[in-house]
């Protein structure tokens, strides 16, 4: 079994300050783990992705996500936050056991202030 | 190399009518799937498949039937209309490949279409 939990449903930031959104998982294999951005009334568009190699990974944007194992968790950062920012964020694991099995969070919706 | 293309774009309904979401993907991907949106929900996978005659259900298959005769298409079909169906549909595909093994950038990623926004009157 596995699933995901987005720790938070709306996050807001102001222009300039750092961004985190947070997203813990549990698997019973080991995951390949995402962040996807979805912008309004767009599709899902891939912004990083951990697959077992190195655990902090840089994603496009300036977006990034550290995996800690211990933690379960897979929280994504950016340094400062754009105004083009602003979408809903999901955070998604995957198994490959006998077939790929994804799970979606429920996403976070990011706001950011001018 | 056009990616995953859905159709129709939108979509109004009657309770009761019958429709198909198509869907087609070019890269030769083994892994297809639909998704439903709905706010606060995130995406509820429905149906997927990985490869053409093999077909399972995901999360929410209720109300839904899919099937895969070619690689390249996935279609989901709606026999009979209820408002609970209205939510915006994506198909996504992927290789199910790991990546560790093929060393390819675009394994286990999935691609998603543009959507298609149904609602059911």
């Amino acid at each position: 079994a596995q699933s995901v939990t987005q720790l938070d449903s709306h996050v807001s930031v102001s222009e300039g300050t750092p961004v985190l959104l947070r997203c813990n998982y549990s698997s019973s294999y080991s995951p390949s783990l995402f962040w996807y951005v979805q912008h309004p009334n767009k599709g899902l568009q891939l912004l990083l992705k951990y697959t077992s190699a190195a655990t902090l990974v840089k994603g496009i944007n300036g977006f990034e996500a550290e995996f800690k194992k211990s933690e379960t968790s897979f929280h994504l950062t950016k340094p400062s936050a754009h105004m083009s920012d602003a979408a809903e964020y999901f955070c998604v694991v995957s198994v490959l056991y006998l077939y790929q099995k994804v799970t979606f969070g429920t996403g976070t919706k990011l706001q950011v202030i001018p | 190399n056009a990616g995953v293309t859905q159709t129709p774009k939108f979509q109004v309904l009657k309770t009761g009518q019958s429709m198909t979401l198509q869907c087609a993907q070019d890269m030769n991907h083994e892994y297809m799937s639909w998704y439903r949106q709905d706010p606060g929900m995130g995406l509820r996978l429905i149906h997927y498949s990985v490869g053409a005659g093999i077909t399972d259900q995901g999360e929410v298959p209720n109300g839904y039937n899919v099937s895969r005769s070619t690689t390249e298409d996935f279609p989901l079909r709606l026999l009979s209309a209820a408002p609970s169906q209205t939510s915006v549909y994506f198909c996504a595909s992927s290789t199910d490949r790991p990546l560790e093994r093929e060393g390819l950038p675009g394994a286990n990623v999935l691609t998603f279409g543009a959507g298609s926004r149904l609602t059911v009157l």
